[in-house]
Protein backbone atom coordinates (compact mmCIF):
# COMPACT_ATOMS: atom_id res chain seq x y z
CA UNK A 1 0.00 0.00 0.00
CA UNK A 2 1.31 3.82 -0.76
CA UNK A 3 1.56 6.06 2.00
CA UNK A 4 3.66 8.93 2.95
CA UNK A 5 5.40 10.10 6.22
CA UNK A 6 6.36 13.08 7.40
CA UNK A 7 8.30 12.72 10.22
CA UNK A 8 8.82 16.31 12.06
CA UNK A 9 5.01 17.16 13.27
CA UNK A 10 6.42 20.76 14.26
CA UNK A 11 9.81 22.48 12.37
CA UNK A 12 10.84 26.47 13.56
CA UNK A 13 13.63 27.74 11.47
CA UNK A 14 14.51 31.65 12.21
CA UNK A 15 13.68 33.97 9.49
CA UNK A 16 16.36 33.87 6.41
CA UNK A 17 17.89 30.61 7.87
CA UNK A 18 17.48 27.62 5.43
CA UNK A 19 14.50 25.59 5.63
CA UNK A 20 13.65 21.95 5.62
CA UNK A 21 10.94 19.79 5.37
CA UNK A 22 11.03 15.91 5.55
CA UNK A 23 9.09 13.35 3.65
CA UNK A 24 9.38 10.06 2.85
CA UNK A 25 7.23 7.73 1.00
CA UNK A 26 6.69 4.01 0.45
CA UNK A 27 4.78 2.72 -2.89
CA UNK A 28 5.47 -0.68 -5.09
CA UNK A 29 5.65 1.10 -8.70
CA UNK A 30 7.38 4.60 -9.23
CA UNK A 31 6.24 7.38 -7.39
CA UNK A 32 4.90 10.37 -8.68
CA UNK A 33 5.69 13.39 -5.49
CA UNK A 34 3.80 16.29 -4.54
CA UNK A 35 3.99 19.04 -2.01
CA UNK A 36 0.98 21.49 -1.34
CA UNK A 37 1.05 24.73 1.08
CA UNK A 38 -1.69 25.28 3.54
CA UNK A 39 -2.78 28.24 4.83
CA UNK A 40 -5.10 28.78 8.18
CA UNK A 41 -8.60 28.15 6.90
CA UNK A 42 -7.82 27.41 3.46
CA UNK A 43 -7.27 25.05 0.88
CA UNK A 44 -3.86 23.59 -0.09
CA UNK A 45 -1.84 25.36 -3.00
CA UNK A 46 0.40 23.55 -4.89
CA UNK A 47 4.42 24.07 -4.51
CA UNK A 48 5.96 21.34 -6.83
CA UNK A 49 5.51 18.32 -8.12
CA UNK A 50 8.12 15.16 -9.18
CA UNK A 51 7.06 12.79 -12.53
CA UNK A 52 10.56 12.35 -14.19
CA UNK A 53 13.94 13.64 -15.17
CA UNK A 54 16.18 15.56 -13.01
CA UNK A 55 15.75 14.89 -9.11
CA UNK A 56 15.80 18.46 -8.50
CA UNK A 57 12.66 19.87 -8.56
CA UNK A 58 11.97 23.92 -8.24
CA UNK A 59 8.42 25.25 -7.46
CA UNK A 60 7.07 28.42 -6.37
CA UNK A 61 7.98 30.71 -4.02
CA UNK A 62 11.01 29.24 -3.95
CA UNK A 63 11.21 26.02 -2.94
CA UNK A 64 12.56 22.78 -4.29
CA UNK A 65 12.45 19.30 -3.60
CA UNK A 66 15.19 16.79 -4.01
CA UNK A 67 14.14 13.49 -4.77
CA UNK A 68 15.64 10.48 -3.38
CA UNK A 69 14.98 6.97 -4.57
CA UNK A 70 17.70 5.34 -2.75
CA UNK A 71 16.17 7.36 0.69
CA UNK A 72 12.22 6.85 -0.32
CA UNK A 73 12.66 10.60 -0.13
CA UNK A 74 11.45 13.80 -1.14
CA UNK A 75 12.72 16.75 1.75
CA UNK A 76 11.06 20.04 0.69
CA UNK A 77 13.97 22.69 0.93
CA UNK A 78 14.43 26.65 1.06
CA UNK A 79 17.48 28.55 0.57
CA UNK A 80 16.73 31.34 2.68
CA UNK A 81 12.93 31.17 5.03
CA UNK A 82 10.52 34.18 5.03
CA UNK A 83 8.10 34.27 7.64
CA UNK A 84 5.35 34.85 5.45
CA UNK A 85 6.47 30.54 4.58
CA UNK A 86 5.11 29.95 8.25
CA UNK A 87 2.14 27.28 7.22
CA UNK A 88 1.06 23.70 6.63
CA UNK A 89 3.16 21.49 4.56
CA UNK A 90 1.73 18.42 2.99
CA UNK A 91 3.92 15.43 1.24
CA UNK A 92 1.24 13.57 -0.76
CA UNK A 93 2.15 10.42 -3.14
CA UNK A 94 0.42 8.96 -6.79
CA UNK A 95 1.13 6.09 -8.69
CA UNK A 96 -0.43 8.26 -11.49
CA UNK A 97 1.17 10.99 -13.11
CA UNK A 98 -2.17 12.21 -14.04
CA UNK A 99 -3.27 13.46 -10.78
CA UNK A 100 -6.77 13.05 -12.35
CA UNK A 101 -6.68 9.42 -12.86
CA UNK A 102 -4.74 8.91 -9.33
CA UNK A 103 -5.96 9.42 -5.85
CA UNK A 104 -3.18 11.13 -4.01
CA UNK A 105 -2.03 9.91 -0.41
CA UNK A 106 -1.12 12.66 1.76
CA UNK A 107 1.31 12.93 4.53
CA UNK A 108 -0.15 14.08 7.98
CA UNK A 109 1.56 17.22 7.85
CA UNK A 110 4.06 19.55 9.36
CA UNK A 111 3.85 22.65 10.36
CA UNK A 112 6.57 25.10 9.44
CA UNK A 113 7.23 28.21 11.71
CA UNK A 114 9.20 31.03 10.60
CA UNK A 115 10.37 33.24 13.24
CA UNK A 116 11.30 37.12 12.87
CA UNK B 1 -4.04 29.87 -13.19
CA UNK B 2 -6.43 27.34 -12.64
CA UNK B 3 -8.88 28.08 -10.43
CA UNK B 4 -11.07 25.69 -7.77
CA UNK B 5 -14.09 27.81 -5.90
CA UNK B 6 -16.04 25.95 -2.96
CA UNK B 7 -18.98 27.21 -1.98
CA UNK B 8 -19.58 28.10 1.04
CA UNK B 9 -16.72 29.05 2.85
CA UNK B 10 -18.58 28.24 6.26
CA UNK B 11 -21.72 27.03 7.32
CA UNK B 12 -23.71 26.44 10.53
CA UNK B 13 -26.23 24.57 10.35
CA UNK B 14 -28.92 22.40 13.42
CA UNK B 15 -28.69 18.87 13.55
CA UNK B 16 -30.44 16.66 11.33
CA UNK B 17 -30.69 18.54 8.70
CA UNK B 18 -28.94 18.47 5.37
CA UNK B 19 -25.81 20.94 3.89
CA UNK B 20 -24.97 21.05 0.11
CA UNK B 21 -21.51 21.91 -0.37
CA UNK B 22 -20.46 23.04 -3.83
CA UNK B 23 -17.17 22.74 -5.97
CA UNK B 24 -16.38 24.81 -9.22
CA UNK B 25 -13.77 24.80 -11.44
CA UNK B 26 -13.81 28.04 -12.50
CA UNK B 27 -11.62 28.11 -15.94
CA UNK B 28 -11.05 24.73 -16.61
CA UNK B 29 -13.03 21.47 -17.62
CA UNK B 30 -12.72 18.90 -14.33
CA UNK B 31 -13.48 15.65 -15.20
CA UNK B 32 -12.62 13.84 -11.67
CA UNK B 33 -13.41 16.27 -8.88
CA UNK B 34 -12.31 14.68 -5.17
CA UNK B 35 -13.55 15.62 -1.75
CA UNK B 36 -11.66 15.23 1.10
CA UNK B 37 -12.04 16.00 5.17
CA UNK B 38 -10.12 16.85 7.16
CA UNK B 39 -9.55 17.38 11.23
CA UNK B 40 -7.70 20.07 13.27
CA UNK B 41 -4.34 19.68 12.60
CA UNK B 42 -4.49 16.74 10.62
CA UNK B 43 -4.04 15.74 7.09
CA UNK B 44 -6.45 15.18 4.93
CA UNK B 45 -8.66 12.20 4.07
CA UNK B 46 -10.22 11.55 1.30
CA UNK B 47 -13.81 10.80 0.99
CA UNK B 48 -14.79 10.10 -2.84
CA UNK B 49 -14.03 10.32 -6.52
CA UNK B 50 -16.33 12.19 -8.03
CA UNK B 51 -16.56 11.58 -11.85
CA UNK B 52 -18.73 13.88 -14.74
CA UNK B 53 -21.76 12.12 -15.53
CA UNK B 54 -21.32 8.75 -13.12
CA UNK B 55 -21.66 7.74 -9.78
CA UNK B 56 -19.12 8.83 -7.03
CA UNK B 57 -16.71 6.00 -5.83
CA UNK B 58 -16.38 6.12 -2.10
CA UNK B 59 -13.75 5.20 0.39
CA UNK B 60 -14.11 2.91 2.68
CA UNK B 61 -15.90 3.46 5.91
CA UNK B 62 -17.47 6.61 4.45
CA UNK B 63 -21.27 6.30 4.02
CA UNK B 64 -22.63 6.63 0.68
CA UNK B 65 -26.11 7.75 1.98
CA UNK B 66 -24.91 10.30 3.82
CA UNK B 67 -22.48 11.97 1.69
CA UNK B 68 -24.15 12.49 -1.08
CA UNK B 69 -22.20 13.57 -4.07
CA UNK B 70 -23.09 14.65 -7.94
CA UNK B 71 -21.20 15.69 -10.70
CA UNK B 72 -23.82 16.70 -13.13
CA UNK B 73 -21.08 18.81 -15.59
CA UNK B 74 -17.57 19.28 -16.18
CA UNK B 75 -18.02 22.73 -14.13
CA UNK B 76 -19.87 21.33 -11.37
CA UNK B 77 -19.64 18.75 -8.58
CA UNK B 78 -21.94 18.77 -5.34
CA UNK B 79 -21.49 17.06 -2.00
CA UNK B 80 -24.21 16.92 0.22
CA UNK B 81 -24.29 15.94 3.96
CA UNK B 82 -27.73 14.48 4.92
CA UNK B 83 -29.19 14.87 8.23
CA UNK B 84 -26.12 16.30 9.62
CA UNK B 85 -24.99 15.58 13.38
CA UNK B 86 -22.08 17.15 15.28
CA UNK B 87 -19.98 14.46 14.97
CA UNK B 88 -19.87 15.69 10.68
CA UNK B 89 -18.53 18.88 12.03
CA UNK B 90 -15.31 19.17 10.00
CA UNK B 91 -13.23 21.00 7.41
CA UNK B 92 -14.85 19.88 4.03
CA UNK B 93 -12.32 19.76 1.08
CA UNK B 94 -12.77 19.42 -2.72
CA UNK B 95 -9.96 19.46 -5.76
CA UNK B 96 -10.10 18.97 -9.22
CA UNK B 97 -8.01 18.33 -12.07
CA UNK B 98 -8.12 18.53 -16.16
CA UNK B 99 -6.46 16.45 -18.16
CA UNK B 100 -2.98 15.44 -18.48
CA UNK B 101 -0.47 16.12 -15.98
CA UNK B 102 -1.95 19.05 -14.22
CA UNK B 103 -1.58 18.94 -10.46
CA UNK B 104 -4.74 19.40 -8.57
CA UNK B 105 -6.32 22.46 -7.99
CA UNK B 106 -8.02 22.72 -4.47
CA UNK B 107 -10.68 24.94 -3.51
CA UNK B 108 -10.72 26.83 -0.25
CA UNK B 109 -12.24 24.71 2.03
CA UNK B 110 -15.79 24.89 4.02
CA UNK B 111 -15.97 25.13 7.49
CA UNK B 112 -19.05 22.80 8.61
CA UNK B 113 -20.45 23.13 12.08
CA UNK B 114 -23.07 21.17 13.30
CA UNK B 115 -25.14 22.51 16.67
Amino acid sequence: AQSVAQPEDQVNVAEGNPLTVKCTYSVSGNPYLFWYVQYPNRGLQFLLKYITGDNLVKGSYGFEAEFNKSQTSFHLKKPSALVSDSALYFCAVSLSPASNTGKLIFGQGTTLQVKP
Amino acid sequence: GAVVSQHPSWVICKSGTSVKIECRSLDFQATTMFWYRQFPKQSLMLMATSNEGSKATYEQGVEKDKFLINHASLTLSTLTVTSAHPEDSSFYICSASGQGHSPLHFGNGTRLTVT
